[in-house]
C-alpha cells in the first residue's frame, strides 16, 4: 500500500491564484482530513470528511473548499491564494471516526504564496 | 480550547538518556494519542491510550494517562539520535470526529 499520498510536494503561488492540493489514500479509509501546520501553532484542522459525499468544516476553513466524490480522494482547493495561506498542508485518513482511531498522514505539501 | 498542550516546548538530552514529555488537556476525553514528526515529514502515530487505561508500552515508549489530572506523559527510554523529532499529543474534540493537536515538544538527542 502507498498509504496517504499528496501532490505536489512544493508549490509557489502568486496572490489571487487558485490551485488544488491533491490527496489520495489506498487503505479504504472512510475518514479524511486536511490540516495546516504553521510555526508555533501546531496542526489546525481545515476540513474533514466522514465518507464519500460528506464534508464538514474544521477550525480554519475560510479560503478553502473540499469535495469527496470517491473514498480514495480528498482534494483541497484554494480559491484565491493569500500570503496568510503560506503553510505546510497535511492530509490524513483513518479507518473510523477520526477522533477515536489512528490517523495516517501524508508527507505534506509546502505552499508559498507571494 | 480542548487542545492538548505539551511541555516542555524543547528538550535536549544525550544519547542513552531517557526523555519525558508531558501533555495537559482541558476536557474529558475517551482517548489520547501521541505522534512523532521528523523534520520536513508528516506525522507518524506512536500510541493511542484509552481513558480506561493508565499505562501503555510500545518498545522503548511508555505512555501514562491520568484522567483526574487531565494529563499524559510520554517516556522514551535509552534515547537514540534517531529519536530526534517533534512529538505531539492529540485529543479528540468531544462529540465530534476530530483531533486537536498540541504545539509539540521538540526533542534533540545528541550523539
Amino acid at each position: 500500500n502507498a498509504g496517504v499520498t499528496q501532490t505536489p510536494k512544493f508549490q509557489v503561488l502568486k496572490t489571487g491564484q487558485s490551485m488544488t492540493l491533491q490527496c489520495a489514500q489506498d487503505m479504504n479509509h472512510e475518514y479524511m482530513s486536511w490540516y495546516r501546520q504553521d510555526p508555533g501553532m501546531g496542526l489546525r484542522l481545515i476540513h474533514y470528511s466522514v465518507g464519500a459525499g460528506i464534508t464538514d468544516q474544521g477550525e480554519v476553513p475560510n479560503g478553502y473548499n473540499v469535495s469527496r466524490s470517491t473514498t480514495e480522494d480528498f482534494p483541497l482547493r484554494l480559491l484565491s491564494a493569500a500570503p496568510s495561506q503560506t503553510s505546510v498542508y497535511f492530509c490524513a485518513s483513518s479507518y473510523g471516526r477520526g477522533s477515536r482511531e489512528t490517523q495516517y498522514f501524508g508527507p505534506g505539501t509546502r505552499l508559498l504564496v507571494l | 480550547s480542548q487542545q492538548g498542550e505539551e511541555d516542555p516546548q524543547a528538550l535536549s538530552i544525550q544519547e542513552g538518556e531517557n526523555a519525558t514529555m508531558n501533555c495537559s488537556y482541558k476536557t474529558s476525553i475517551n482517548n489520547l494519542q501521541w505522534y512523532r514528526q521528523n523534520s520536513g515529514r508528516g506525522l507518524v502515530h506512536l500510541i493511542l491510550i484509552r481513558s480506561n487505561e493508565r499505562e501503555k508500552h510500545s518498545g522503548r515508549l511508555r505512555v501514562t494517562l491520568d484522567t483526574s489530572k487531565k494529563s499524559s506523559s510520554l517516556l522514551i527510554t535509552a534515547s537514540r539520535a534517531a529519536d530526534t523529532a517533534s512529538y505531539f499529543c492529540a485529543t479528540p474534540q468531544t462529540g465530534a470526529n476530530n483531533l486537536f493537536f498540541g504545539t509539540g515538544t521538540r526533542l534533540t538527542v545528541i550523539p
